[in-house]
């Protein structure tokens, strides 16, 4: 069975710091997906960015990156000059090819501080 | 249009009470999955979907019952629930075919609260 462990429950920095969000998984597939999802106050489920297991370049969007070791299977998400939008739960997200359950961390509250 | 929306926002019912959450997207994706959770906690999977038939039951109570009433709708219909059925109740739908996977995308989600 795969799972995903976050082992950072909260984070805290100040506004314009750079943070970085652990994630490792558990797999034997040699096809899949990564995700880091983000949930702010409002509840919705939003997507951050995604990552192909057979892409060795990492991920990136504006203000996000994410850094894919296979081997290690770790995919840890960084965000450059955090904000206050920022603050939120974080929770990263695994899928194997062709699967259609998406498997979860516990998640990683994240809050940046003025 | 890129979003899945889900109506109610806000529910409270009676455990006697029978109500029905809604999730709608036209995205023309064809998977379609309800999810369930409490603050804190990353959502746990209730049911899936998959071109309007169903394909995962997460071995919920008879008391939860989802519909699929065509490419674009999904219902759940509430019956006596208990006071531990409070929670979030977040809908998703996801691409089915191609090769890219997307992911999920999730609506806001119906806050339930039973009383």
């Amino acid at each position: 069975a795969q799972t995903v462990t976050q082992s950072q429950p909260e984070m805290s920095v100040q506004e314009a710091e750079t943070v970085t969000l652990s994630c490792t998984y558990d797999t034997s597939e040699n096809n899949y997906y990564l995700f880091w999802y983000k949930q702010p106050p409002s509840r919705q489920m939003i997507l951050v960015i995604r990552q192909e297991a057979y892409k060795q370049q990492n991920a990136t969007e504006n203000r996000f990156s994410v850094n894919f070791q296979k081997a290690a299977k770790s995919f840890s998400l960084k965000i450059s000059d955090s904000q206050l939008g920022d603050t939120a739960m974080y929770f990263c997200a695994f899928m194997t090819e062709g699967a259609q359950k998406l498997v979860f961390g516990q998640g990683t509250r994240l809050t940046i501080n003025p | 249009d890129t979003e899945v929306t889900q109506t109610p926002k806000h529910l409270v019912m009676g455990m006697t009470n029978k109500k029905s959450l809604k999730c709608e997207q036209h995205m023309g994706h064809r998977a379609m999955y309800w999810y369930k959770q409490k603050a804190k906690k990353p959502p746990e999977l209730m049911f899936v979907y998959s071109y309007e038939k169903l394909s995962i039951n997460e071995s919920v109570p008879s008391r939860f019952s989802p519909e699929c009433p065509n490419s674009s709708l999904l219902n759940l219909h509430l019956h006596a629930l208990q006071p531990e059925d409070s929670a979030l109740y977040l809908c998703a739908s996801k691409q089915l075919y191609g090769t890219v996977n997307y992911g999920y995308t999730f609506g806001s989600g119906t806050r339930l609260t039973v009383v």
